[in-house]
C-alpha cells in the first residue's frame, strides 16, 4: 500500500545535538511539507518542497534544514540552533502538480524530545 | 504571508445541536480551503475541500463549509452533531501561487452523549 513513512516514531536527544528525521513516500507525489504540531497552536508550517532539489522556508523554519535530493525523501534536520525543538513532528505529501489541486496525505509522525 | 485564524478554541455541545466552526485567512490572492478532522489518537484526515464552482461544498460524515469570498472565510457546519464527533477540526489554505498549506490553530469539540 501507498503511503508516508516517518521514523523513528519517538525520539530522544540531548540539548545541543542535531537530529535528522526522516520522511518517505512511495505515492509518487511532487509537494512534500513538514509541520510542527504544538498543544493549542495547530500545525505550522516549516518547509515545503515542490519539486526534487527545491525547498521553501514556512512560518518556522529557523534552527531547521531540509533537503530534497530524491523525489521520495524529505528529511528535516533540528539543529541545536532550534531552541523550543521538543514537539510532535509531522510530514505530508501531495499529489502530482501539488497541493493545490489534491489534499495533503499525512505521515504518522515522530514526537521528539530533547533534554 | 497568509494567516488562517479558527475563532473557537474549544466548542462543547450537546448530541443532536447544530455546529459552525469559524475560519478566516488573511489572504487576498487564489486559494484553496480544507477543512481536516483529527480524531483522538489518529491522522489527521480530509473533511471536504474547496477549489472553486459552487461555495458551498459538501463533505464526509454531513459536514459541509461554505466559502464567502467577501468575508475570506470558510466555516465549517453540521446540522446535528453526534458523540462520535468529539475531535479536533483544522482549517487549512492553500495559496495557489506558493503551493503551500497553512494551517489554522485548531478548535477541539467535545460532543457530550
Amino acid at each position: 500500500d501507498g503511503g508516508i513513512t516517518q521514523s523513528p516514531k519517538y525520539l530522544f536527544r540531548k540539548e545541543g545535538q542535531n537530529v535528522t528525521l526522516s520522511c518517505e513516500q512511495n505515492l509518487n507525489h511532487d509537494a512534500m511539507y513538514w509541520y510542527r504540531q504544538d498543544p493549542g497552536q495547530g500545525l505550522r508550517l516549516i518547509y515545503y518542497s515542490q519539486i526534487v532539489n527545491d525547498f521553501q522556508k514556512g512560518d518556522i523554519a529557523e534552527g531547521y534544514s531540509v533537503s530534497r535530493e530524491k523525489k521520495e525523501s524529505f528529511p528535516l534536520t533540528v539543529t541545536s540552533a532550534q531552541k523550543n525543538p521538543t514537539a510532535f513532528y509531522l510530514c505530508a505529501s501531495s499529489g502530482r502538480g501539488g497541493s493545490y489541486n489534491s489534499p495533503l496525505h499525512f505521515g504518522n509522525g515522530t514526537r521528539l524530545t530533547v533534554t | 504571508a497568509q494567516s488562517v485564524s479558527q475563532h473557537n478554541h474549544h466548542v462543547i455541545l450537546s448530541e443532536a445541536a447544530s455546529l459552525e466552526l469559524g475560519c478566516n485567512y488573511s489572504y487576498g490572492g487564489t486559494v484553496n480551503l480544507f477543512w481536516y478532522v483529527q480524531y483522538p489518537g489518529q491522522h489527521l484526515q480530509l473533511l471536504l475541500k474547496y477549489f472553486s464552482g459552487d461555495p458551498l461544498v459538501k463533505g464526509i460524515k454531513g459536514f459541509e463549509a461554505e466559502f464567502i469570498k467577501s468575508k475570506f472565510s470558510f466555516n465549517l457546519r453540521k446540522p446535528s452533531v453526534q458523540w462520535s464527533d468529539t475531535a479536533e477540526y483544522f482549517c487549512a489554505v492553500n495559496h495557489r501561487a506558493d503551493n503551500d498549506m497553512r494551517f489554522g490553530a485548531g478548535t477541539r469539540l467535545t460532543v457530550k452523549p
